[in-house]
């Protein structure tokens, strides 16, 4: 089982400013197999990032998707209010089929 | 518009079952594998169960192995979860969700709430 580690768990940073979120396997993952969600209160999660680097349908260019192997990146560059929520890297895999990180709280400072 | 609405969620003693569905609308389940993705109370997501569009391959997490059952009529593009021997531990929002590049889930329900408690 591969197992996503995120860091940090809680992020604490000022609108305007760059957010770097990492997500880190135990084993390596095909970049093709890694993705990003933004999760809010009360909603579903949404996709960002796909593929590691593409953007999905919609999301703005702010959010950008890098790293390979075992040691893969969110990173916004501006952050906007609505920008603070809970982040999740995902991979797929075979056993089991999908597997979540435990998530980043990216929060106003 | 892809539009996927949960139904089904309840409270449920333990031991007993519950059968969740999803509807969708906006695209045939024919030809998108789907998943069911759960997220205890104040916890993050762990998927549960998946289902081959073209195939009907099931796929489920150890955690739900023998006891639930993911299934679909595509005559009614309605995604199904069969969940019996609920345990304390299923209490969460269960969410269906559709798959986009073949390895990720571009589209989500709203969720459904299964709390499993006496």
């Amino acid at each position: 089982e591969i197992v996503l580690t995120q860091s940090p768990g809680t992020l604490s940073l000022s609108p305007g400013e760059r957010a770097t979120l990492s997500c880190r396997a135990r084993q390596s993952v095909s970049s093709s197999y890694l993705a990003w969600y933004q999760q809010k209160p009360g909603q579903a999660p949404r996709l960002l990032i796909y593929g590691a680097s593409s953007r999905a349908p919609g999301i703005p260019d702010r959010f950008s998707g890098s790293g390979s192997g075992t040691d893969f990146t969110l990173t916004i560059s501006r952050l906007e209010t609505e920008d603070f929520a809970v982040y999740y890297c995902q991979q797929y895999g075979r056993s089991p089929l999908y597997t979540f990180g435990q998530g980043t709280k990216l929060e106003i400072k | 518009e892809v539009q996927l609405v949960e139904s089904g969620g309840g409270l449920v003693q333990p031991g007993g079952s519950l059968r969740l569905s999803c509807a969708a609308s906006g695209f045939s389940l024919r030809s998108y594998a789907m998943s069911w993705v759960r997220q205890a109370p104040g916890k993050g997501l762990e998927w549960v169960s998946a289902i081959s569009g073209s195939s009907g391959t099931t796929y489920y997490a150890d955690s739900v192995k023998g006891r639930f059952t993911i299934s679909s009529d595509n005559s009614k593009n309605t995604l199904f979860l069969q969940m019996n021997g609920l345990r304390a531990d299923d209490t969460a929002i269960y969410y269906c969700a559709k798959e986009y590049s073949g390895y990720d889930f571009d589209f989500w329900g709203q969720g459904t709430l299964v709390t499993v408690s006496s």
